[in-house]
């Protein structure tokens, strides 16, 4: 059973669309998260969850739009993409809490491609 | 050998090497490190941990060595295997940020 999954694995586009991508963990933790990482495998965190509450809004831009449904789901939405959105986007989820909790567990990650 | 440039440093060894990867982290104020591996398509993966008030702590075939004086951490692997091969990744976690943040990958390559 995959613990962390994310629909779809890859996206292609064109500027200016709006594309959403889904996040889904069996693992009953609370907290959720995405994570962009670039063309140099750099890894930044973007927006954290704990159970449907938004704790972490890093300085994003306002068309990147996370939405949790409830806390097994977090999904990333991103509106009138552009070039520099081109990256792998993982989502990851770990036990609650503001301190250490431990692991993360990640999903396989999203390519997101925009032309 | 090891090589740091513009580029992901990287790291080639032969298989039944022992593998040192390193890591300078930047908050004196860090109160975990871990490891990350991620292999070619997938997702990074938790290795091993180590709290501040540590040193050294051993997992299976791994070691990671903590120096706080010189902020630097770095993981050991024991006996390299081909599937070893992937970006290793150090993380920090300082808790006035309530997140973990990543350092740069490094590429390990291990040889047949």
């Amino acid at each position: 059973d995959t613990a962390v999954s994310q629909t779809p694995k890859y996206l292609v586009t064109q500027m200016g669309n709006d594309k959403s991508i889904k996040c889904e963990q069996n693992l009953g933790h609370d907290t959720m998260y995405w994570y962009k990482q670039d063309s140099k495998k750099f890894l930044k965190i973007m927006f954290s969850y704990n159970n449907k509450e938004l704790i972490i809004n890093e300085t994003v831009p306002n068309r990147f739009s996370p939405k949790s449904p409830d806390k097994a789901h977090l999904n990333l939405h991103i509106n009138s993409l552009e070039l520099g959105d081109s990256a792998v986007y993982f989502c990851a989820s770990s036990l609650p809490g503001t301190g250490y909790t431990g692991e993360l567990f990640f999903g396989e990650g999203s390519r997101l491609t925009v032309l | 050998g090891e090589s740091v440039g513009l580029h992901l440093p990287t790291l080639s060894v032969q298989e039944g090497d022992n593998s040192i990867i390193n890591c300078a982290y930047s908050n004196s104020a860090s109160d975990y490190f871990i490891w990350y591996k991620q292999e070619s398509g997938k997702g990074p993966q938790f290795i091993i941990d180590i709290r501040s008030n540590m040193d050294k702590r051993q997992g299976q075939r791994v070691t990671v060595l903590l120096n706080k004086t010189v902020k630097h951490l770095s993981l050991q692997i024991a006996a390299t295997q081909p599937g070893d091969s992937a970006v290793y990744f150090c993380a920090e976690f300082v808790p006035s940020y309530g997140k973990l943040t990543f350092g740069q990958g490094t590429i390990l390559t291990v040889h047949p």
